[in-house]
């Protein structure tokens, strides 16, 4: 069975710092991989789906990189903002097709301070 | 707009008292599922279903049903709810594709959540 773990636990930065957030996966059958963003409370809000055809995703300030071979891919996140400050998700898929769903990392909690 | 709707969103009910959290998306994806999410023990999945009239258990079914009668909806049921089941449920919806022997999920989409408290 998928599992996925994900490093630091929780960061906290100042403002316009870059920062990478990690997260390993010990399946690396997977078709894709998926991160989340989730604000205290709230639903989950897909920032980037990486097939594993590629092994870079971008939007705007964020790139994610995806390494199967190494069962490995980070978020890199640029120019940092307090917006920015969320929990973010790295989820794989359970099978390699994902039909028994995704398996989540813990999360890492990020605090951008101004 | 693109959606999965879950409903209601909060919900404070007492020890034994069936209930339906109503999940709805409006993407005509095949694949749809129950997630619940708990400190520590992040997120997990309790049913899933490839398609209308198909469903299958997750890692934690116990104490839920589901049904799938129309691809739009996938209600999650509990039947007799108890303080364990005190969690913040996430539906999912996702596409399929495929093609000779082999199908997989693309991007998931998930709703809002429902914070459901047993007493």
């Amino acid at each position: 069975k998928q599992e996925v773990t994900q490093i630091p636990a929780a960061l906290s930065v100042p403002e316009g710092e870059n920062l990478v957030l990690n997260c390993s996966f010990t399946d690396s059958a997977i078709y894709n991989l998926q991160w989340f963003r989730q604000d205290p409370g709230k639903g989950l809000t897909s920032l980037l789906l990486i097939q594993s055809s590629q092994r870079e995703q971008t939007s705007g300030r964020l790139n994610a990189s995806l390494d199967k071979s190494s069962g490995r891919s980070t978020l890199y996140i640029a120019a940092s903002q307090p917006g920015d400050s969320a929990t973010y998700l790295c989820a794989a898929p359970d099978s390699g097709g994902g039909a028994d769903g995704l398996t989540f990392g813990k999360g890492t909690h990020l605090i951008i301070q101004p | 707009e693109a959606q999965v709707t879950q409903n209601p969103r909060y919900l404070i009910t007492v020890t034994g008292k069936k209930l339906t959290v109503t999940c709805s998306q409006n993407m005509n994806h095949e694949y749809m599922s129950w997630y619940r999410q708990d400190p520590g023990l992040g997120l997990r999945q309790i049913y899933y279903s490839m398609n209308v009239e198909v469903t299958d258990k997750g890692d934690v079914p116990e104490g839920y049903k589901v049904s799938r009668k129309e691809k739009r909806n996938f209600p999650l049921i509990l039947e007799s709810p108890s303080p364990n089941q005190t969690s913040l449920y996430f539906c999912a919806s996702s596409p399929r594709t495929g093609g000779l022997g082999y199908y997989m999920n693309t991007e998931a989409f998930f709703g809002q959540g429902t914070r459901l408290t047993v007493v």
